[in-house]
């Protein structure tokens, strides 16, 4: 069945430092890779997404990159700050169908 | 503009009741998704409603149902709550997929089963 995958469950970094979340797909017919983000006690919200035909996309200091053949994609936010300390979670889905599924989660946590 | 919106905040129910969430989605916003998120754990796909009919449907029992209204608002309904059905259902909306694919969710109702 549909499935996504997403490591690690926690992250620690030190303020300043990069983190990286990746996570794997298992349905070939999902295009559509968005982000959220959710804060304690609040609703996901989306942070960033990316489409099949696009490789990575980058957004001031987030960035997301795909790899369709091997089913990969991962989150990355460069020079990280005590506030992007929430729970990422990843989904896929396919274009127009508005089905997500999503991973289980990472736990960042951003060490000032 | 608001956003998406639902009720109750909070819901305390026992084993055997029978229970009914509200969605109203972002204006303009035609399709409603329902989402259970088990503490700890990423959403899982309930339903979804689209001109007032259930378009497409996770892997939940019939005793989860819901409704959409002509102005696009959205109900849950979940019959014989079980101990396992506590959780937070969210609440998705989306313009036509023409438009975009992002689906903006609502701060959810916290259900808590006895």
């Amino acid at each position: 069945g549909e499935n996504v995958e997403q490591h690690p469950s926690t992250l620690s970094v030190q303020e300043g430092d990069s983190a990286v979340i990746k996570c794997t797909y298992s349905d070939s017919a999902s295009n559509y890779f968005p982000w959220y983000k959710q804060e304690l006690g609040k609703r996901p919200q989306l942070i960033i997404d990316i489409r099949s035909n696009v490789g990575e996309k980058k957004d001031q200091r987030i960035a997301v990159t795909l790899n369709k053949t091997a089913k990969h994609f991962s989150l990355h936010i460069t020079e990280t700050q005590p506030e992007d300390s929430a729970v990422y979670f990843c989904a896929a889905s396919s274009l127009g169908t508005y089905k997500y599924i999503f991973g289980t989660g990472t736990r960042l946590k951003v060490l000032a | 503009d608001a956003g998406v919106t639902q009720s109750p905040t909070h819901l305390i129910k026992t084993r055997g009741q029978q229970v009914t969430l509200r969605c109203s989605p972002k204006s303009g916003h035609d399709t409603v998704s329902w989402y259970q998120q088990a503490l700890g754990q990423g959403p899982q796909f309930i339903f979804q409603y689209y001109e007032e009919e259930e378009r497409q449907r996770g892997n939940f029992p019939d005793r989860f149902s819901g409704h959409q209204f002509p102005n696009y608002s959205s109900e849950l309904n979940v019959n014989a709550l079980l101990l396992g059905d506590s959780a937070l259902y969210l609440c998705a909306s989306s313009l036509p997929s023409f438009v975009t694919d992002t689906q903006y969710f609502g701060p959810g109702t916290r259900l808590t089963v006895l």
